[in-house]
């Protein structure tokens, strides 16, 4: 089974400064894709980026850049400028391939984000 | 686009009562996924549906949960009877297809057993 380890419980991060995020998993697939979701107090998981293990190049979307690295299975999110709204919990999520059976995702423990003024 | 819509919002019940959740997933949407989520935990799995069938329930506790999908849009998740380990945000979320299709969650229903 997958397996998706989140070691940083929390981070700390003053307004406008770069903050990187760690993310590790387990799997024996060599297709599948990788997430970082966004959650702030009211619950809904809100995507933040998204990586296809068999693209090399890194994802970005705006100030969220990934740093993905398949042979050490890492996959750690970097955040640029920092903001207030950035505050939430960051979970990183694995999803393998549809091929028949279930392809629901499995996440870590969550990161807990925290913006200082 | 409408999101994924799920109700109610919250709920309080006591211990060994029952509670159902709604969830309307994305128009179109054929996969249904309902995650249960403990507080300072993650979002674990507990059933999967590929329009009105089953894909995967392994980790649903089948002996008070369950769960449908009629018609294969809406879907029900029913708690009976429940427990105080229960206590948790149970998260509905659809994806268009059982692919690398990013996966839409809606705002969660959250319960609370005392």
């Amino acid at each position: 089974a997958q397996t998706v380890t989140q070691s940083q419980p929390e981070m700390s991060v003053q307004e406008a400064e770069t903050v990187t995020l760690s993310c590790t998993y387990d799997t024996s697939e060599s297709d599948y894709y990788l997430f970082w979701y966004k959650q702030p107090p009211s619950r809904q998981m809100i995507l933040v980026i998204r990586q296809e293990a068999y693209k090399q190049q890194n994802a970005t979307e705006n100030r969220f850049s990934v740093n993905f690295q398949k042979a050490a299975k890492s996959f750690s999110l970097k955040i640029s400028d920092s903001q207030l709204g950035d505050a939430a919990m960051y979970f990183c999520a694995y999803r393998t391939p549809s091929g028949g059976g279930a392809d629901g995702l499995t996440f870590g423990k969550g990161t807990h984000l925290i913006i200082q003024p | 686009e409408a999101g994924v819509a799920q109700s109610p919002r919250y709920k309080i019940i006591e211990k060994r009562q029952s509670v159902a959740f709604w969830c309307n997933p994305i128009s179109g949407h054929a996969t249904l996924y309902w995650y249960q989520q403990i507080l300072g935990q993650g979002p674990k799995l507990l059933i999967q549906f590929q329009n009105n069938g089953v894909v995967d329930d392994s980790q649903l506790p089948k002996d008070r949960f369950s769960a449908e999908r009629l018609k294969g849009v809406d879907s029900t998740l029913k708690i009976q009877p429940a427990k105080l380990e229960d206590s948790a945000v149970y998260l509905c979320a659809s994806s268009p297809s059982r692919s690398g299709n990013t996966i839409y969650f809606g705002e969660g229903s959250w319960l609370t057993v005392v």
